[in-house]
Formats: structure tokens, C-alpha cells, sequence
């Protein structure tokens, strides 16, 4: 089945400073790419998506670059303010899988 | 509209009692996914409902029982749960099975005694 990798662990950033978290996927039949945010207490909200047919889609101060050779996706976040403080997961999926596979979670903290 | 909703928010059972979770989405979707989530872990799936069938049982002990009623609501049912079953209990959907969209709820946080 899927494996997803995902570091760092824990990041800090200061405010105003870029934040960037990697993810590497084992199955090259995974076409999708979502990233959550998961504040404490709280479920998880998506973030950003992307699919295997694009290599980069953006919204604000969030990007997501994906390169299907080397199997791996990252998540950007420029002008960090305090608030993207939480934890973010990638996760992968695709057709004959069902499932969405996570990965282990960042602790981003900005620091002010 | 994304959301989905669950309740209660907060649950404390024993470990003899019988409590159900509640999720209900009106986005028109036709998945929907219950999932435990531990501290500081991804989110781990437990069942997948398409169609209102069960599609996926991620091999879930029996007292977790789950239940589809229509296509806007998703039950999970609980009974002579263990201490080690406290955790967060997510309800997801999306508009199909597969490689679509997730849209999580914001969890029932479970605590057995």
C-alpha cells in the first residue's frame, strides 16, 4: 500500500519569515495531494490540493509544488504570521486506492 | 457550504455503556469516513461508507459499530468500549469514494473510563 513520508516534525518560523514542509509518497499510481491544517482541538481543514497533471497551484500566501519523477510534494507558506501556527498533514491517494493516506503531521509554530 | 457537523463534542463513558457519535453532511456527497485520532497522530481510518454501503472496514473491533441511515448522516455506535479507545473521532466525506476531497468534521473528543 501507500507510504507517506513527511518532515520536518516540528518546524519554527519566525513571523514573516517562509515555512516549507516535505512530503515523499511511495505509489506512482497516487494522483491526488491535499494538505490539512489542524489547530488544537479541531478537525482537520483542507488547505490546498493538487493533482498528478499539475506541478504547482497556488492560493495567497500557500503553494504546493509537486514532482511526479521523484514522487514527493511540498507544502509553501511565505509572510508566515502568527495564526498558520498548528500542525499540517500531507496525504496522498489515487485510483485503486481508496484511502487516503496520511502523513506523520509538522508542528509549524510561528514565532513573533 | 463545507461543512460537516458531529456530536456531541465532548463524550465520557464507562466502559459498560452504549453512546453513539453523530455526523451529518448536506453537501450532497455520497462518501462519508469515520476515523480515531490520537494524540499527536495522523488521522487513522476506520470505515468508509459509498452509497450508503459499507465500502471499507479497516478491520475495526466489533464494539465499534457504524451505520449509514441515509446519505446525509453517518452513525457510529459504541459499546463496552476500552480505556485505549479514547481518542478523537473524526466523520469525513466527499462527494465520491476515491480521489476526491475530503472534508472533515470537527471531531467528538472520547474520553472511557
Amino acid at each position: 500500500g501507500e507510504n507517506v513520508e513527511q518532515h520536518p516534525s516540528t518546524l519554527s518560523v519566525q513571523e514573516g519569515d517562509s515555512a516549507v514542509i516535505k512530503c515523499t509518497y511511495s505509489d506512482s499510481a497516487s494522483n491526488y495531494f491535499p494538505w490539512y491544517k489542524q489547530e488544537l482541538g479541531k478537525g482537520p481543514q483542507l488547505i490546498i490540493d493538487i493533482r498528478s497533471n499539475v506541478g504547482e497551484k497556488k492560493d495567497q500566501r500557500i503553494a504546493v509544488t509537486l514532482n511526479k519523477t521523484a514522487k514527493h510534494f511540498s507544502l509553501h507558506i511565505t509572510e508566515t504570521q502568527p495564526e498558520d501556527s498548528a500542525v499540517y498533514f500531507c496525504a496522498a491517494s489515487g485510483f485503486g486506492n481508496e484511502k487516503l493516506t496520511f502523513g506523520t503531521g509538522t508542528r509549524l509554530t510561528i514565532i513573533p | 457550504d463545507t461543512e460537516v457537523t458531529q456530536t456531541p463534542k465532548h463524550l465520557v463513558m464507562g466502559m459498560t455503556n452504549k453512546k453513539s457519535l453523530k455526523c451529518e453532511q448536506h453537501m450532497g456527497h455520497r462518501a462519508m469516513y469515520w476515523y480515531k485520532q490520537k494524540a499527536k497522530k495522523p488521522p487513522e481510518l476506520m470505515f468508509v461508507y459509498s452509497y450508503e454501503k459499507l465500502s471499507i472496514n479497516e478491520s475495526v473491533p466489533s464494539r465499534f459499530s457504524p451505520e449509514c441511515p441515509n446519505s446525509s448522516l453517518l452513525n457510529l455506535h459504541l459499546h463496552a468500549l476500552q480505556p485505549e479507545d479514547s481518542a478523537l473521532y473524526l466523520c469525513a466525506s466527499s462527494l465520491i469514494e476515491g480521489s476526491e476531497t475530503q472534508y472533515f468534521g470537527p471531531g467528538t473528543r472520547l474520553l472511557v473510563l
